[in-house]
């Protein structure tokens, strides 16, 4: 099955300090997403982007449709405690189907 | 508005035994999935639904079986269960038409023994 490589799959960084992970795949997709997910519980949405090249904004967070459409990334500014938590890409080819990334579990020492 | 549940939180079994994993939504979302999330691979699709009545597989079917007689639920059904499926399972939907908003409920963790 289709796998999204994600990096670092894992960080450890202080308060207030900037983080930044990438989604890389060998197959092209027309939908990339960004999630969290809180310890017990399920992934939640940040942030969908639909066009090669697009860059949005929600909050610290920012996330880029690479150029190729075979990678994204996920920028977050000034990273807060409440940050802490596994992010999963995901990207979706054409029909129901949306791949997930392996996750970055990311660790805020405040 | 309870959004996706699912029961029971968390269950054991032993190999060979049978069981019922429920996802219900209460936002009268067309499209319904189940997903396993294993350590080090990401969330994986074992089966989808865009309505009552239709059902498609996903990329790790084997050993799972669903139906969707009702709009709100789409139950997942271990008919015996293996150690290999031990994992946390997800249910999802979304309206069809929204090729982003996927709602998850809060999982279901199995053990098989």
């Amino acid at each position: 099955g289709q796998q999204l490589n994600q990096s670092p799959q894992s960080m450890f960084i202080q308060e207030g300090e900037d983080v930044s992970m990438n989604c890389t795949s060998s197959s092209i997709f027309n939908t990339w997403l960004w999630y969290k997910q809180d310890p017990g519980e399920g992934p939640v949405l940040l942030i969908a982007l639909y066009k090669a090249g697009e860059l949005t904004s929600n909050g610290r967070l920012t996330a880029q449709f690479g150029i190729t459409r075979k990678d994204s990334f996920l920028n977050i500014s000034a990273s807060i405690p409440s940050d802490v938590g596994i992010y999963f890409c995901a990207g979706q080819r054409t029909g129901n189907q949306f791949y997930f990334g392996t996750g970055t579990s990311l660790t805020v020492i405040p | 508005n309870a959004g996706v549940t699912q029961t029971p939180k968390f269950q054991v079994l032993k190999t060979g035994q049978s069981m019922t994993l429920q996802c219900a939504q209460d936002m009268n979302h067309e499209y319904m999935s189940w997903y396993r999330q294993d350590p080090g691979m990401g969330l994986r699709l074992i089966h989808y639904s865009v309505g009552a009545g239709i059902t498609d597989q996903g990329e790790v079917p084997n050993g799972y079986n669903v139906s969707r007689s009702t709009t709100e639920d789409f139950p997942l059904r271990l008919l015996s269960a293996a150690p290999s499926q031990t994992s946390v399972y997800f249910c999802a939907s979304r309206r069809l038409a929204s090729t982003d908003t996927q709602y998850f409920g809060p999982g279901t963790r199995l053990t098989v023994l």
